[in-house]
């Protein structure tokens, strides 16, 4: 089975504090992606990226930057976070020329 | 740009049919998806269909696509209690470097007894 772990469940932090959330896949999938989850607006993508060190932006990636320097992990930061940079996110996988992604169970940040 | 709608609601009696509808813009879409999310839960795949495909039957879930007038929808029957959940479906968008889902709002279905 194809497993996405995220290195948090829940995560509160200040105003202004950068913050990182970590994913994680075993199985070798090219590409890998974060959304934010936002009731009422579905699933939002922030950043993807097709290989390592390799980065493109989604619909909404102002406020986040990421990185990937190994092809398992792929890192979401905030740099500064903000009240509007809470939700709920969501990272997910797949292979190169399958569209169907597979999603870690999330992490809900609160930014208080 | 891609939009992809859903209703937001939708409440059925156990036993009963539940149809979620979708409406979708990008007529290059390749594959449209279905997926579900339990509370506190990731998105998990239900399943998807091929843009030449009319429909997609798999055991409950039975998944109809209207390429014309760009309406998916998923039909499940005899809907149990466990079905509860967030539904969203997706369609795909090639970049050139990776595939892209565009996903619609989530429609959240319940179920009474």
């Amino acid at each position: 089975d194809v497993k996405v772990t995220q290195s948090s469940r829940y995560l509160v932090k200040r105003t202004g504090e950068k913050v990182f959330l970590e994913c994680v896949q075993d199985m070798d999938h090219e590409n890998m992606f974060w959304y934010r989850q936002d009731p009422g607006l579905g699933l939002r993508l922030i950043y993807f990226s097709y290989d390592v060190k390799m980065k493109e932006k989604g619909d909404i990636p102002e406020g986040y930057s990421v990185s990937r320097e190994k092809k398992e992990r792929f890192s979401l930061i905030l740099e500064s976070a903000s009240t509007n940079q809470t939700s709920m996110y969501l990272c997910a996988s797949t292979r190169t020329n399958r569209n169907e992604q597979y999603f870690g169970p999330g992490t809900r940040l609160t930014v208080t | 740009g891609e939009d992809v709608e859903q209703s937001l609601f939708l409440s059925v009696r156990e036993g009963d049919s539940s149809v979620i509808n979708c409406t979708y813009t990008d007529s290059s879409s390749t594959y449209l998806y279905w997926y579900k999310q339990e509370p506190g839960a990731g998105l998990q795949l239900l399943t998807y269909i091929f843009s030449n495909m009319d429909m997609k039957q798999d055991q409950r879930l039975t998944v109809l696509l209207n390429k014309k007038d760009k309406h998916l929808s998923l039909r499940i029957a005899d809907t149990q209690t466990g079905d509860s959940a967030i539904y969203f479906c997706a369609e795909s968008t090639d970049t050139g470097t990776a595939s892209k889902l565009t996903f619609g709002t989530g429609t959240r279905l319940q179920v009474t007894l």
